[in-house]
């Protein structure tokens, strides 16, 4: 169990459009999930907090009108970044709480964003 | 302070040697310890949690935690070559937001043939 999905795994857009990447576990329900992104040999960095029903809550630092989540089912999350430029380049992550007792993460396989 | 603090290395182990990695944590209300794995490219893998003093195995990896000194460590008995990745360690504090955990930067470990 814990399996979490990302689609797309892989994106290339031009700059000034907009990217929706859809995070959903597989196998349980996720009142929380979480969006990270990561630069090369750099470590996860936390972008937003996203939980059903309700707004994200976004870090210090993260622009919520230019990273756009919405988490509207116990299963699915997105993160819709608009219009992107080359700087938005990185690899985006989620992952889904299945455990609140322990808080535990599982994470989905990543989406590899690339804005020419 | 970090608030989450690992060595970077990278550590070299020989095949079949235990790799033994540290995690240090700032906030003395912490809840929860998390390993996961990373390889290149790829995203985080949970490896195991754990979150009451003393040591939990699973496998070849056993966790070990000690709340008193704020540091929890993982080791990797009989060290194989897809071993080699970055792990990280993460902690859920008591003041953080509803699910929310905190990740060190990661320790590179390198398993030698």
């Amino acid at each position: 169990g814990a399996v979490v999905s990302q689609h797309p795994s892989r994106v290339i857009c031009k700059s000034g459009t907009s990217v929706k990447i859809e995070c959903r576990s597989l196998d349980f329900q996720a009142t929380t999930m979480f969006w990270y992104r990561q630069f090369p040999k750099q470590s996860l960095m936390l972008m937003a907090t996203s939980n059903e029903g309700s707004k994200a809550t976004y870090e210090q630092g993260v622009e919520k009108d230019k990273f756009l989540i919405n988490h509207a089912s116990l299963t699915l999350s997105t993160l819709t970044v608009t219009s992107a430029h080359p700087e938005d380049s990185s690899f985006y992550i989620c992952s889904a709480v299945r455990d609140r007792g322990t808080d535990t993460q599982y994470f989905g396989p990543g989406t590899r964003l690339t804005v020419l | 302070q970090k608030e989450v603090e690992q060595n970077s290395g990278p550590l070299s182990v020989p095949e079949g040697a235990i790799a033994s990695l540290n995690c240090t944590y700032s906030d003395r209300g912490s809840q929860s310890f998390f390993w996961y794995r990373q390889y290149s490219g790829k995203s985080p893998e949970l490896i195991m949690f754990i979150y009451s003093n003393g040591d939990k195995e699973d496998g070849r990896f056993t966790a070990q935690l000690n709340k008193a000194s704020q540091y929890v460590s993982l080791l990797i008995r009989d060290s194989q070559p897809s071993d080699s990745a970055t792990y990280l360690c993460a902690v859920r504090a008591l003041r953080s937001s509803a699910s929310k955990i905190i990740f060190g930067s990661g320790t590179r470990l390198s398993i030698r043939p």
